[in-house]
């Protein structure tokens, strides 16, 4: 059983259009993340909630917002999407008591705005 | 189905010892193979290799591929206490994504 679930795996739209990506996680973990991977490799943190609490907001635009109805999911939506957009976007599980340990990653969402 | 496996998957040590870790794949259409350090938030990109048996190398920090054995080792020497860390290694295949190991955490103890 895939233990970090993305859905979409790939996503292509239209520049202006509003689009979603979902994560879910069976690990028991109570802390999701969700990066986005540049074109250099790097990752950037963008979101963390901890028990569907927002724990870590960095500098993204309003654009995107989560949402975490529960531990085991946390939801990307994008609004008013940009070419710049166009990126992998990586959900993550962890525990919060054992931090920078046991970090769980989806397989990734290839979004690509046109 | 891509996958990454890590191990150990945890090692604790003191100071000054060198640590060796390991990263095994199995991936369709192999592309890359990178290494990540996660502290806090998002992972530090390490290394990125891509060709058989040519060493990298960022001062401690050392990494290879074995592109046949479809393996890479990851070494630290003189390991210090700020090396402690989740080492996370990932795979590029044909789909261009990355595929992440689980992580090895890594303390280094005074």
């Amino acid at each position: 059983d895939t233990a970090v679930s993305q859905t979409p795996k790939y996503l292509v739209t239209q520049m202006g259009n509003d689009k979603s990506i979902k994560c879910e996680q069976n690990l028991g973990h109570d802390t999701m993340y969700w990066y986005k991977q540049d074109s250099k490799k790097f990752l950037k943190i963008m979101f963390s909630y901890n028990n569907k609490e927002l724990i870590i907001n960095e500098t993204v635009p309003n654009r995107f917002s989560p949402k975490s109805p529960d531990k085991a999911h946390l939801n990307l939506h994008i609004n008013s999407l940009e070419l710049g957009d166009s990126a992998v976007y990586f959900c993550a599980s962890s525990r919060w008591s054992t931090p920078n340990y046991g970090y769980t990653f989806g397989s990734g969402t290839r979004l690509t705005v046109v | 189905e891509d996958k990454v496996v890590q191990s150990p998957l945890s090692l604790v040590v003191h100071e000054g010892d060198t640590v060796t870790l390991n990263c095994s794949y199995e991936v369709t259409n192999f592309r890359s193979l990178l290494w990540y350090k996660q502290e806090k938030k998002a992972p530090t990109f390490l290394f990125m290799l891509t060709s058989s048996g040519i060493e990298k190398k960022s001062g401690r920090l050392s990494s290879i591929l074995d592109k046949k054995e479809l393996f890479s080792i990851l070494n630290i020497t003189a390991t210090q206490t700020g090396d402690s860390a989740v080492y996370l290694c990932a795979v590029q295949g044909g789909s261009e994504k990355l595929v992440f190991g689980k992580g090895m955490k890594l303390t280094v103890n005074p």
